[in-house]
């Protein structure tokens, strides 16, 4: 049972430098998430999809971009990389929202750092 | 634009002891998740509350639904070490368009 997979586990970029975050799910959700969190924090919304072709802005969209052309990848993209994008990123799916539904499946998280 | 607040930041207690931690916002929610998150993993579901009023347990957890539904508690009964780690909860902020956002989350320690 896959469920949420995300590549890479771990990355080191150097500021300026682009990179995908791949994310892929089999539960056939039709919404995906993207979050970051930083040491002890909470999670912050950076993207989101309710189904193939439609994403939305988070909390923090500010240096990111994302694509949902399947119903199960939903990648993320960070153009010109900055410190400030040091951090943990997971990727989440759910189904529709319900009494005993929608709960949040993630991956296991990417660590990115940025030098 | 609505926030979700929660509290304590920080907790770190004896085993054996009881704690509560918060979640509270000035808007109604619709419904209200809690997650539990160790370190190195995913966040985990625990419970989802949707009736205000709602009063649900989860062996030592007990979990309640203020009745105007704007806030929600988290109550642990004789902590242990395992209870350590990362308490957050999580609710729809955008309505049909799911836009599912978390609060700051309490970090519980629970030392032996």
């Amino acid at each position: 049972n896959a469920g949420v997979t995300q590549t890479p586990k771990f990355r080191i970029l150097k500021i300026g430098q682009s990179m995908t975050l791949q994310c892929t799910q089999d539960m056939n959700h039709n919404y995906m998430y993207w979050y970051r969190q930083d040491p002890g924090m909470g999670l912050k919304l950076i993207y989101y999809s309710v189904g193939a072709g439609i994403t939305d802005k988070g909390e923090v969209p500010n240096g990111y971009n994302v694509s949902r052309s399947t119903t199960e990848d939903f990648p993320l993209r960070l153009e010109l990389a900055a410190p400030s994008q040091t951090s943990v990123y997971f990727c989440a799916s759910s189904a529709p929202r319900g009494p005993n539904t929608g709960e949040l499946f993630f991956g296991e998280g990417s660590r990115l750092t940025v030098l | 634009t609505q926030l979700l607040e929660q509290s304590p930041q920080f907790l770190s207690i004896q085993e054996g002891e009881n704690l509560t931690v918060y979640c509270n916002s000035s808007s109604v929610f619709s419904s209200l998740q809690w997650y539990r998150q160790e370190p190195g993993e995913g966040p985990v579901l625990l419970v989802t509350v949707v009736t205000g009023g709602e009063v649900k347990k989860l062996k030592r957890l007990t979990f309640q639904f203020g009745d105007a539904r704007k806030d929600s508690s988290l109550h642990i009964t004789a902590a242990q070490p395992g209870d350590t780690g990362l308490y957050l909860c999580e609710w729809n902020s955008g309505g049909s368009n799911y836009k599912l956002t978390f609060g700051k989350g309490t970090l519980l320690t629970v030392n032996p």
